[in-house]
């Protein structure tokens, strides 16, 4: 079993609709969570960070952490044609350089 | 140029031939990690340096795969006798000072196909 786990999808939905993006994981040592965007042919960037449990929000996105569930939430309002990506969640314990990367959401938002 | 910058973006070579990726980070940035995304997966962590130090090289998957870091810069990663598993996205990223919560800048990537 993977320590995160995240859907594939592909996720398909008109502009203008919520999109709900999440991701489990099983180490409780994990602290530190982020979430990335990835556009084709390019590198992840950096969308979303919280640390440990709680609410964030930039804009239209907002991401959500449940340590009790151990589960990760990113929401997109107002969706747009430009977030077409995918959508890759990244965990992390404190003191450790590596992030665990969840396999990452595909996302389509049609005009 | 401002990011992190990955030669060569793409690369094509035979079952059995060495290859050799490039990683140039982002000019101040003390850490440096090679990640490996393959078709429809995560990313898959490789290794960690800091400066010209790798303290964490545990992802990296066979004796085949090392890296090297130089002047606290540039970076190559090795894979010998590639095979045809090792097909897959290579991605370099560099971060200020490799702390666990600071924002990882990654480059476009090398994609690799082994014949």
């Amino acid at each position: 079993q993977k320590e995160v786990e995240q859907d594939p999808g592909p996720l398909s939905v008109p502009e203008g609709a919520i999109v709900s993006l999440n991701c489990t994981y099983s180490n409780s040592a994990f602290q530190y969570f982020m979430w990335y965007r990835q556009y084709s042919r390019k590198g992840p960037e950096l969308l979303m960070y919280t640390y440990s449990s709680g609410n964030k929000e930039d804009g239209r996105f907002t991401a959500q952490v449940d340590k009790s569930s151990k589960y990760i939430s990113l929401f997109i309002r107002d969706s747009q044609p430009s977030d077409s990506a995918t959508y890759l969640c990244a965990m992390n314990k404190n003191g450790a350089q590596k992030l665990v990367f969840g396999q990452g959401t595909r996302l389509t938002i049609n005009p | 140029g401002a990011g992190v910058s990955q030669s060569p973006s793409n690369k094509v070579t035979e079952k059995g031939k060495d290859v050799e990726l490039r990683c140039d980070p982002i000019s101040g940035h003390t850490a440096l990690y090679w990640y490996r995304q393959s078709l429809g997966q995560g990313l898959e962590f490789l290794i960690y340096f800091q400066g010209n130090s790798a303290p964490d090289k545990s992802g990296l998957p066979s004796d085949r795969f090392s890296a090297e870091r130089t002047g606290g810069s540039v970076s190559t990663l090795t894979i010998q006798r590639t095979q045809q598993e090792d097909s897959a996205v290579y991605l370099c990223a560099s971060s200020l000072a490799g702390q666990s919560n600071e924002k990882l800048f990654f480059g476009s990537g090398t994609q690799l196909s082994v014949l």
